[in-house]
Parts: structure tokens; C-alpha cells; sequence
């Protein structure tokens, strides 16, 4: 059945380190893929996304490029900082009214 | 100007008691939903309403009871709380039902003692 699978945290990183939270999927057709970020204390919020095939999201240095072959949107970031310490949802749409569905979340530390 | 606004923001509560959640959006979007978050971040849907009308009711004890007085307000009433009801339940709208950006409201802590 449809799913979006996400990788399983904590991860921990210094300053300046590369990231990647993997997520892959099972859907039909082409669905827009987000990624969610939520700040210690609040609610989620849009990180990016991508509406289509090869298309590449990014917003405050995170990217993910849409790949159809691989059913993957892996979020990256070439050098984080210890103000993107929060949780990353992955999600799109699969729900019965098509609604966003969204990953378990990966909770990022990030150590100064 | 807060566009997905909830109250309380926290809650502490007995067994047993009755308790409501209030939401409110000013996006003007035509869809809103309630999920909660447990304690490890798992979020899960539990209503959506388009329009006022409930479109999504997942596998949720029936002590749970949404209510869409209009399009930009989406309250939540539980009934006897248990202490597995502890979470943090957050309200979210989209412009309308279906695969669309959705935003959130900051979060209601509910805490059960």
C-alpha cells in the first residue's frame, strides 16, 4: 500500500557537518513531496517542496530533489547549524481524501 | 496576525474530566485539521473538516468530538480523559482538502493526571 518512510533518529552532527534524512516512498502517480520542519515548541512548519519529477526544493540552505526512479526525497544541508537542531518531517499526500501524510520525523541535534 | 492560532496552549487536567481545544484560522483556507503528537513525535491525523463538513474521522475513541461552528474555527471536545490522552494536539488548515500546503497552529500541551 501507499507509505512514506523516513529515517529513524536521533541524529546528532557538529556544527558545520553535512546532513541527509533520507525518505522514500510508495505511491501512485507523481504526488507533490514536502518536508516539514518543527523548532523545539512549536507547531510544523513548511520547509520545502516539490510538485513534480526532478524538481529540486530548497529554503534556508535544506534541498530535496524529487527523484521518480528512486521514489526518494532526501532532505540535505551542506553545513548545519545549531539553530536547525529540531524535528524533519517528510510527507505527502496518501491519505484516503489524499490529505498529507507524514513520516515518523527525525529529531536533529545539532552540537556547537 | 497569527494565522493557525490554538488555546490553551497548555492543560492539565484529572481522569475523568472533560476538556475542549479551540482553533482558529484567519487564511481563509476552507479546510482544518486536529492531529496529535505523541511523545516520541509520531504525528497522526485524527479529523479534517472541508467547508464544516467532517471529510476525515480516523480510527479515534469516540470521547473525541470535533466541532466546526464555520469555516475558521475547528474545536475539539474530549470527553473523560484518560491518561494515554496525554499529548500534544496541534490544529492545522490547507486551502482546501486534498495534497495542499498545510499550516499549523504553535500546539496544545494536554497533560492528564
Amino acid at each position: 500500500g501507499n507509505s512514506v518512510t523516513q529515517m529513524e533518529g536521533p541524529v546528532t552532527l557538529s556544527e558545520e557537518a553535512f546532513l541527509t534524512i533520507n525518505c522514500t516512498y510508495t505511491a501512485t502517480g507523481y504526488p507533490s513531496l514536502f518536508w516539514y520542519v518543527q523548532y523545539p515548541g512549536e507547531g510544523l512548519q513548511l520547509l520545502l517542496k516539490a510538485t513534480k519529477a526532478d524538481d529540486k526544493g530548497s529554503n534556508k540552505g535544506f534541498e530535496a530533489t524529487y527523484r521518480k526512479e528512486t521514489t526518494s526525497f532526501h532532505l540535505e544541508k551542506g553545513s548545519v547549524q545549531v539553530s536547525d537542531s529540531a524535528v524533519y518531517f517528510c510527507a505527502l499526500p496518501l491519505g484516503s481524501a489524499r490529505q498529507l501524510t507524514f513520516g515518523s520525523g527525525t529529531q536533529l541535534t545539532v552540537l556547537p | 496576525d497569527t494565522a493557525v492560532s490554538q488555546t490553551p496552549k497548555y492543560l492539565v487536567t484529572q481522569m475523568g474530566n472533560d476538556k475542549s481545544i479551540k482553533c482558529e484560522q484567519n487564511l481563509g483556507h476552507d479546510t482544518m485539521y486536529w492531529y496529535k503528537q505523541d511523545s516520541k513525535k509520531f504525528l497522526k491525523i485524527m479529523f479534517s473538516y472541508n467547508n464544516k463538513e467532517l471529510i476525515i474521522n480516523e480510527t479515534v475513541p469516540n470521547r473525541f468530538s470535533p466541532k466546526s461552528p464555520d469555516k475558521a474555527h475547528l474545536n475539539l471536545h474530549i470527553n473523560s480523559l484518560e491518561l494515554g490522552d496525554s499529548a500534544v494536539y496541534f490544529c492545522a488548515s490547507s486551502q482546501a482538502a486534498g495534497g495542499h500546503e498545510q499550516f499549523f497552529g504553535p500546539g496544545t500541551r494536554l497533560t492528564v493526571l
